[in-house]
């Protein structure tokens, strides 16, 4: 089983929509959890840093269940410059604590 | 430079060549890491530099990867006898903090590699 699981998609939805993304994590010791957001052919960029009592930044909600391991991230009325691959990311570890990636969850916002 | 600098942008090496890959990180960033991507897949961990301590090695996916970072600061990804199944983008990135705490990671463009 991956550290890090999330749904490959692709989301194809229209603009104005709302979106909502998942990721579990195996590693119940993990302790610090981010989104990142990576358009083709670029480099990862962070979006938001996933706090246990969850965070808003505008259009994006990010959440945390730590009993259940996942997170997710909520994207309302969504634009099509929201075109991009959404990572998650978890830093966990004995001895280290090493930021492990979800394979990312590609999304097309269409007109 | 501001930001995280990888060198070369992009590396064409036949099968069977060595090949080393450099990262400059942030100045003052304690962690480095080194990630690998292929076309259309997510980040996959290889190392993990963090400060002073021994460097977390664990996704090293053979004995032909090997990764130092020389006075805390630069780093270089040695691939030997590359195989073209090597073929990918590698990402260096680098965080303030190493250890438990938070820490948003700064990325390199990365260093396309293509094995003939």
């Amino acid at each position: 089983r991956k550290e890090v699981e999330q749904d490959p998609g692709p989301f194809n939805v229209p603009e104005g929509a709302t979106v909502a993304f998942n990721c579990t994590y195996s590693n119940s010791a993990s302790q610090s959890f981010f989104w990142y957001r990576q358009d083709c052919r670029k480099e990862p960029k962070l979006l938001m840093s996933v706090y246990s009592s969850g965070n808003e930044d505008g259009r994006f909600t990010a959440q945390l269940n730590r009993a259940s391991q996942y997170i997710s991230l909520l994207i309302r009325d969504s634009k099509l410059s929201d075109s991009a691959t959404y990572l998650c990311a978890v830093k966990s570890g004995t001895g280290g604590f090493k930021t492990i990636f979800g394979a990312g969850t590609r999304l097309f916002v269409k007109a | 430079g501001a930001g995280v600098s990888q060198s070369p942008s992009n590396k064409v090496t036949e099968k069977g060549k060595d090949v080393e890959l450099r990262c400059d990180p942030i100045s003052g960033h304690t962690a480095l890491y080194w990630y690998r991507q292929s076309l259309g897949q997510g980040l996959e961990f290889l190392i993990y530099f963090q400060g002073n301590s021994a460097p977390d090695k664990s996704g090293l996916p053979s004995d032909r990867f090997s990764a130092e970072r020389t006075g805390g600061s630069v780093s270089t990804l040695t691939i030997q006898r590359t195989q073209q199944e090597d073929s990918a983008v590698y990402l260096c990135a680098s965080s303030l903090l190493a250890g438990a705490g938070g820490g948003e990671l700064f990325f390199g463009e990365g260093s396309r590699l293509t094995v003939l």
